[in-house]
């Protein structure tokens, strides 16, 4: 079974900060991993997404995230942080391709102070 | 990306009717569609996976009978909360999918309050 872990279910950091969001999963078979932000009383907004190839993927927004098979991470970062930024994150994970059933992470808010 | 398109945004009914939540893939075909519950301030859950012309399949604790879903056509799938409570109060958000994508794409969700 898949599971998916954010470490810190609420994280501040100061604007113009580095961002970092964690995400460990656990998948018997090679996965694809999503990292999703929401805004009050929105949907899902996919900032990025792993598949296969390059293990560090660039998403929306200057958010990117490096896919580490041996320590089973996807930690979700951004150099500096803006005020805009400041929303709930969630990591999810799915078994591959053709397969779109997802495991959301319990999700981390964040909070960028000015 | 593919666009997803759930209506109503938000609804408020009272307790004892039905609701009915609409999920539509505006400029694909999904052959799959998900439905998702959340929580305030908790993580999304998945409550069932239907399957155009086929019966959906419920995660381990969903009352099937109390949330019907279905998925007629490959653009359309549909989840009523029959006699709704307010513990049915949540946010409801839906994905569709198609064999050639990588990824499920999300409806902007449905906010539904059971008074």
């Amino acid at each position: 079974a898949q599971s998916v872990t954010q470490l810190g279910s609420h994280v501040s950091v100061s604007e113009g900060a580095l961002v970092l969001l964690r995400c460990n999963y656990s998948s018997s078979v090679p996965p694809y991993l999503f990292w999703y932000v929401q805004y009050p009383n929105q949907g899902l907004q996919l900032l990025l997404k792993y598949t296969t190839g390059a293990t560090l993927v660039k998403g929306i927004n200057g958010f990117e995230a490096e896919f580490k098979k041996s320590e089973t991470s996807f930690h979700l970062t951004k150099p500096s942080a803006h005020m805009s930024d400041a929303a709930e994150y969630f990591c999810a994970v799915s078994e591959g391709k053709g397969t779109y059933k997802y495991i959301f992470g319990t999700g981390t808010r964040l909070k960028v102070l000015a | 990306g593919a666009v997803v398109s759930q209506h109503p945004s938000w609804v408020i009914c009272k307790s004892g009717t039905s609701v009915k939540i609409e999920c539509r893939s505006l400029d694909f075909q999904a052959t799959t569609m998900f439905w998702y519950r959340q929580f305030p301030k908790q993580s999304l859950m998945l409550m069932a996976t239907s399957n155009e012309g086929s019966k959906a399949t419920y995660e381990q604790g969903v009352e099937k009978d109390k949330f019907l879903i279905n998925h007629a056509s490959l653009t359309l799938s549909t989840l009523t909360v029959t006699s709704a409570h307010p513990e049915d109060s949540s946010f409801y958000i839906c994905s569709a999918a198609a064999g050639a994508n990588t990824e499920a794409f999300f409806g902007q969700g449905t906010r539904l309050t059971v008074v």
